[in-house]
């Protein structure tokens, strides 16, 4: 258990609508990060953050937008959700940002834009 | 980024021991070598990393050969829970971990 927990969980919602999906981390890691995944593109990264307020955009930030006002929470908006960003969204922690800090995953959120 | 090959499948024995192998020729001096693993449905679960020397720890061994193009992965007593893909990651930053195929590793009972 990495004490990682995002919410919800599962969510199904209407193109066009706003969805807010949250991270909450348990550590006090300095590092979170929001992925996808998607079938035949593996684990990509949307955006992270590396302080409260300090934010930068990963592969595939457009749609999305993040926000972290405290260390243990880190929040991926979609602002107007659509198809495309059906997707299996991961949150993940590391104390580091370099190499040999381990990255932490959560269990997942499970989105569907219909 | 270092680029990874990796056998699409392979099947062990439930209680033999389960050696899971990675190609990473291109891996930089700096590039820790990672292993996470998935469960269908469930996040990426971390295993183990190391950089140049072999590493143990409560779930697996890390073998790294010493030109650092390869490592092995080995679970010692593979059970039916660890059926799952595994992933080899070299890793200069979490903003370049890459998440290739992956190995996907059947324990038969």
């Amino acid at each position: 258990d990495a004490g990682i927990t995002q919410s919800p969980r599962h969510k199904v919602t209407e193109t066009g609508t706003p969805v807010t999906l949250r991270c909450h981390q348990t550590e006090n890691h300095r590092y979170m990060y929001w992925y996808r995944q998607d079938p035949g593109h593996g684990l990509r990264l949307i955006h992270y953050s590396y302080g409260v307020k300090d934010t930068d955009k990963g592969e595939v930030s457009d749609g999305y937008s993040v926000s972290r006002s405290k260390t243990e929470d880190f929040l991926l908006t979609l602002e107007s959700a659509t198809s495309s960003q059906t997707s299996v969204y991961f949150c993940a922690i590391s104390a580091g940002h370099d190499s040999g800090n381990t990255i932490y995953f959560g269990e997942g959120s499970w989105l569907t834009v219909v | 980024d270092a680029k990874t090959t990796q056998p699409p499948s392979m099947d062990c024995a439930e209680g033999r021991a389960a050696n899971l192998p990675c190609n990473h020729s291109t891996i930089s001096g700096n590039e820790y070598v990672y292993w996470y693993r998935q469960i269908h449905s469930q996040g990426p679960q971390y295993i183990i990393h190391g950089l140049k020397n072999n590493e143990t720890n409560e779930m697996a061994s890390l073998i790294i050969t010493e030109d650092r193009k390869s490592s092995t992965l080995i679970l010692p007593h593979a059970t039916l829970r660890d059926t799952a893909v595994y992933y080899c990651i070299p890793s200069g930053s979490a903003r370049q971990l890459t998440f290739g195929s992956g190995t996907q590793l059947t324990v038969l009972p």
